[in-house]
């Protein structure tokens, strides 16, 4: 199975900041990568597709990057509702796999 | 607007078996990949099992196969998950997810969950 790991596990920044989420598979799976933003007792939401599509309705200083095994999240001006515990996921086969999650907490 | 409820949860003894729903609607169900992804008590995510749309394959997490059994009725636009030789580490909030495109893809819509606990 592809392992995915996310850092850094939790991630402390301030409203208006510029913040970066990492997710390494452990082999390429080419572009196969989504992320999700999880707020406490919700279903996740799906922000990104293909590693860097952005899904409708998701605000626009949100964005992924990467391909291979190396990919990143960014959010670039820190908004109080970000908080929330993000998740990559890697859909190059089965089994799917996520990520262990980054908490992301606003100062 | 696409909806998933997601019934069947419960508490359950070591051994036991249950059965989840997930009622789908506001899509063409029968056009879509389902899927069931869990969650632990204050942990991450993991995939469970996935149901092409014609239901003509089946794809389960290494540790759950020959325990559960997923199976979907696209005439009642709905998703099951049969559950059985339940082992303490199943206890879960198991959630049903949309496929986005195609068989192995993200997840665009969830349900709110239900959640599985199995006593020792």
């Amino acid at each position: 199975d592809i392992q995915m790991t996310q850092s850094p596990s939790t991630l402390s920044a301030s409203v208006g900041d510029r913040v970066t989420i990492s997710c390494r598979a452990s082999q390429s799976i080419s572009s196969w990568l989504a992320w999700y933003q999880q707020k406490p007792g919700k279903a996740p939401k799906l922000l990104i597709y293909k590693a860097s599509n952005l899904q409708p309705a998701v605000p626009s200083r949100f964005s992924g990057s990467g391909s291979g095994s190396e990919f990143t999240l960014s959010i670039s001006s820190l908004q109080p509702d970000d908080s929330a515990t993000y998740y990559c996921q890697q859909y190059s086969g089965f089994s799917l796999t996520f990520g262990g999650g980054t908490k992301l907490e606003i100062k | 607007e696409v909806q998933l409820l997601e019934s069947g949860g419960g508490l359950v003894q070591r051994g036991g078996s249950l059965r989840l729903s997930c009622a789908a609607s506001g899509f063409t169900f029968s056009d879509y990949a389902m899927n069931w992804v869990r969650q632990s008590p204050g942990r991450g995510l993991e995939w469970v099992s996935s149901i092409s749309n014609v239901e003509d394959r089946t794809y389960y997490l290494d540790s759950v196969k020959g325990r559960f059994t997923v199976s979907r009725d696209n005439s009642r636009n709905t998703l099951f998950l049969q559950l059985s030789g339940l082992r303490v580490e199943d206890t879960a909030v198991y959630f049903c997810a949309k496929g986005f495109r195609g068989l192995i893809t993200a997840f665009d819509s969830w349900g709110q969950g239900t959640l599985v606990t199995v006593s020792s």
